[in-house]
């Protein structure tokens, strides 16, 4: 089965509302990272977080490495948050990163 | 801020064809990586590399091979290719394997196999 699990799979937003996004691992973990991915884009890092809580401007990631999963919290959204969110996870005893499906955000004006 | 380049960005290839894919990194990271991703499945690692002259398995290797001539370059290569590896691949680097090396990735390359 699929070691990270994201979801939603999908949101739509109207502009202002807040976004959760949620991912949870099959396997205990090292570390892990969330991704963001303009549509047709490439993919850039938002968060390393290999636990506790970090925040940027808007957004916030909370990762409980003993439970294995990880959340991130985007406030007040806006149209060019728009895209698809990936979280990966570093599996204990490996440096690889394994990828979710991730979520595709849609912020509607 | 670290640049990772891909060439071809967009590619149609005839089933059966060879087809390189290249990666070019000038941070002079170590660790460089290719990944395939599809719709529904996220990016799945197809072969990575620690260093120049060393290439490993990812979790979906068959049907492709990678070179690592040196630091900075790392290709991808489809020997035979087949319409099942029409996708986006995406190239990426880091510095090391530690934790909190976070990965640096290319504009992705875009093939169709016909």
């Amino acid at each position: 089965g699929q070691q990270v699990q994201q979801s939603p799979t999908s949101l739509v937003l109207q502009e202002g509302e807040n976004a959760e996004l949620q991912c949870n691992f099959s396997t205990s973990l090292n570390s892990m990272q969330w991704f963001y991915q303009r549509p047709g884009g490439s993919l850039v890092s938002v968060f390393y977080n290999p636990s506790g809580t970090k925040q940027s401007g808007r957004l916030t990631s909370t990762t409980v490495i003993k439970e294995r999963r990880s959340s991130l919290h985007i406030s007040s959204s806006q149209i060019t948050d728009s895209g698809t969110y990936l979280c990966a996870m570093e599996p204990s005893g490996s440096w690889q990163l394994i990828f979710g499906s991730g979520t595709q955000l849609t912020v509607m004006p | 801020e670290a640049a990772v380049t891909q060439s071809p960005r967009n590619k149609v290839a005839v089933t059966g064809g060879k087809v390189t894919l290249s990666c070019n990194q000038t941070n002079n990271h170590n660790n460089m990586y290719w990944y395939r991703q599809d719709t529904g499945h996220g990016l799945r690692l197809i072969h990575y590399s620690y260093g120049a002259g060393s290439t490993e398995k990812g979790d979906i290797p068959d049907g492709y091979k990678a070179s690592r001539p040196s630091q900075e370059n790392f290709s991808l290569i489809l020997e035979l290719a087949t319409p099942s590896q029409t996708s986006v691949y995406f190239c990426a680097s880091r510095m090391g394997s530690n934790s909190g090396n976070t990965l640096y990735f290319g504009e992705g390359s875009r093939l169709i196999v016909v």
